[in-house]
């Protein structure tokens, strides 16, 4: 069984630029959910993808946008890059309504805005 | 905002309990407790949920108190790779948009 991955784990990028953030969920996990992680605070709820539409979002700006494909991998985007935006990004795949309501969380892509 | 508080850091000796302590005072009837735990430059790893009853698994225990106002994670013999961030969560189970609210956990070193 395929854990959740993100690529890439690392990069660098400039104020005012955009990136794109990949994640492949977990074998049979349909839900996506994306957190931001800022140095030495707990993740971040951003949002959450259900069968391709977003179905939660926390409090973050619409610069912050998203995608769940129809094999439930997921990307999220970030335009206008600002350098509060530095922080590791976790994905999390689960079933919607899993039995224990666990979360499979991925290593993480740690972005550097300059 | 977490609805948990949690010490900042903690210190347990290679191969002793570890109780990690938890507040949660205004947690709802319908809201489970979860545990996660962060290994540096890893994701958080799921641990342990409870609703009122006492939980044990592979990893570890979880007491909660029957006010529920509380809860105590307790790894039974703590080894050098348990040093971790511990995160305690409460959140409403089966609830598909629920997300996971974390606070900033406490700081669980084993010392050898």
């Amino acid at each position: 069984e395929t854990g959740v991955t993100q690529s890439p784990t690392h990069l660098i990028k400039t104020r005012g630029q955009q990136v794109t953030l990949r994640c492949s969920s977990q074998s049979g996990h349909n839900t996506v959910s994306w957190y931001q992680q800022a140095l030495g605070q707990g993740p971040q709820f951003i949002f959450q993808y259900y069968r391709e539409e977003e179905n939660g979002r926390g409090n973050f700006p619409p610069r912050f946008s998203g995608l769940q494909f129809p094999n439930y991998s997921s990307e999220l985007n970030v335009n206008a890059l600002e350098l509060d935006d530095s922080a590791l990004y976790l994905c999390a795949s689960s079933p919607l309504a899993g039995v224990t309501g666990e979360l499979f969380f991925g290593e993480g892509s740690r972005l550097t805005v300059l | 905002d977490a609805k948990t508080t949690q010490p900042t850091s903690m210190d347990c000796a290679e191969g002793r309990a570890a109780n990690l302590p938890c507040n949660h005072s205004t947690i709802s009837g319908n809201e489970y407790v979860y545990w996660y735990r962060q290994i540096h430059s890893q994701g958080p790893q799921y641990i342990i949920h409870g609703l009122k009853n006492n939980e044990t698994n592979e990893m570890a225990s979880l007491i909660i108190t029957e006010d529920r106002k509380s809860s105590t994670l307790i790894l039974p013999h703590a080894t050098l790779r348990d040093t971790a961030v511990y995160y305690c969560i409460v959140r409403l189970l089966n609830s598909g948009n629920t997300p996971l609210v974390f606070g900033k956990g406490t700081r669980l070193s084993v010392i050898a």
